[in-house]
């Protein structure tokens, strides 16, 4: 089985603290993904990576960054956090190819609560 | 641009009830469809998929979905609903280059006793 993991279930931030997301795959999926996810506007791409050292914003990448140094692992940063960046976030990895199947797998998720 | 639209926020159904969860796509070629669920607290799951060939594709837990290309829909369907479906499912068209996924906004199904 696919096993995608997020380093916390939840996590509590100050206005202005740079904020770590990360995100382990161990399925040697080339892209990986960021989304945010708020009621009622279901999920938005923030940035993906579909190689080491590559990325591309998605819909909604004001305000972030990413970084994959490594294959399996994927950083969500918030270099100065604002409470509108209060949401659950959800990393995601797929194959990348036809063969292997265009869905994404998700992890269990990060809210983040910035106060 | 690709979007979905899933029209119904809310659902509610009885236990051991039909069910009908609509999703209309916009995009110009053939899409891959996505169905999945995520539970209170959790990630999303997978139910099934849509890429090519039969139009009617069976998935996990007792769903299945059909893709109707003149309707632009890609509706998944439950026989008989358990109190243990009770989630929230979305609805997703993906594009080939990065495999990017486009999500509906979600609906909500309660099942009532």
């Amino acid at each position: 089985d696919v096993k995608v993991t997020q380093s916390s279930r939840y996590l509590v931030k100050r206005t202005g603290e740079k904020v770590f997301l990360e995100c382990v795959q161990d399925m040697d999926h080339e892209n990986m993904f960021w989304y945010r996810q708020d009621p009622g506007l279901g999920l938005r791409l923030i940035y993906f990576s579909y190689d080491v050292k590559m990325k591309e914003k998605g819909d909604i990448p004001e305000g972030y960054s990413v970084s994959r140094e490594k294959k399996e692992r994927f950083s969500l940063i918030l270099e100065s956090a604002s409470t509108n960046q209060t949401s659950m976030y959800l990393c995601a990895s797929s194959p990348g190819d036809s063969t292997g199947g265009y869905e994404q797998y998700f992890g269990p998720g990060t809210r983040l609560t910035v106060t | 641009a690709q979007s979905v639209t899933q029209p119904d926020i809310h659902i509610t159904v009885s236990e051991g009830a039909s069910l009908e969860l609509r999703c209309n796509y916009s995009y110009g070629a053939t899409p891959y469809l996505f169905w999945y669920v995520q539970s209170p607290g959790q990630g999303l799951q997978l139910l099934l998929k849509y890429f090519s060939g039969d139009t009617l594709v069976q998935g996990i837990k007792g769903f299945e979905a059909e893709f109707k290309r003149s309707q632009s829909s890609f509706n998944l369907r439950k026989p008989s609903v358990h109190w243990s479906d009770a989630a929230e499912y979305f609805c997703a068209v993906g594009q080939e280059y990065g495999n990017k996924l486009v999500f509906g906004a979600g609906t909500i199904l309660r099942v009532k006793s």
